[in-house]
């Protein structure tokens, strides 16, 4: 069964800081993967894609994947309050659904 | 860009009636098409996929005469809860990808269904 692990936390982070989210997958043929934040009560919104092995940066967050050890995060730095949420990563192959995790909720303190 | 529209946001009816429920891409032809359900503190629940023109496909235990699913253009698919009870009652949120497997996943606003 192709399964997408999280750490459910909560991952509390003083403002400011970096926040460093996890995700391990366990299907080796997964092409796609995906960074979703989901506010309580709204739907999930997209942050970050990565397709290939090594980082991407987008303004203050930078997803990094790692192919080989199946394994993809979610570095988000100067974190505000305004980025408490829950982290949802999310890997496919192509032309299938995404696999979710079940998330990680982040709690960032003023 | 990549909008997806999702009527209603809010639907409180009795048991026994069917819903209807919307999901529009609007800037954006939309191959794919998917349906979620989602129960507090849960994960999302992939209920089914559907492709523009042809039948959708249902995850194991979801009951497709229950759950209708219509994907009748490129930019519209409707989900139908018929004789709706309230174990029926969740969060549904619908998705829809442009082009290959490998494009990201647009979500949109979700439709909370109570049946009393």
């Amino acid at each position: 069964q192709k399964e997408v692990e999280q750490n459910s936390g909560p991952l509390s982070v003083p403002e400011g800081a970096i926040a460093s989210l996890n995700c391990t997958y366990s299907d080796r043929g997964s092409q796609s993967f995906f960074w979703y934040r989901q506010y309580s009560g709204k739907s999930p919104e997209l942050i970050m894609f990565i397709y290939s092995n090594g980082d991407k940066e987008d303004g203050r967050f930078t997803a990094q994947l790692n192919k080989a050890s199946q394994y993809v995060s979610l570095l988000i730095r100067d974190s505000q309050p305004s980025d408490s949420a829950t982290y949802l990563c999310a890997v496919n192959q192509a032309g299938t659904a995404l696999i979710f995790g079940k998330g990680t909720t982040l709690s960032v303190s003023s | 860009g990549a909008v997806v529209s999702q009527h209603p946001s809010r639907v409180i009816c009795k048991s026994g009636t069917s819903v209807k429920i919307e999901c529009r891409s609007l800037d954006f032809q939309a191959t794919t098409m998917f349906w979620y359900r989602q129960f507090p503190k849960q994960s999302l629940m992939l209920m089914a996929t559907s492709n523009e023109g042809s039948k959708a496909t249902y995850e194991q235990g979801v009951e497709k005469d229950k759950f209708l699913i219509n994907h009748a253009s490129l930019t519209l698919s409707t989900l139908t809860v018929t004789s709706a009870h309230p174990e029926d009652s969740s969060f549904y949120i619908c998705s829809a990808r442009e082009g290959g497997g490998g494009q990201p996943q647009h979500f949109g606003d979700g439709t909370r269904l109570s049946i009393l």
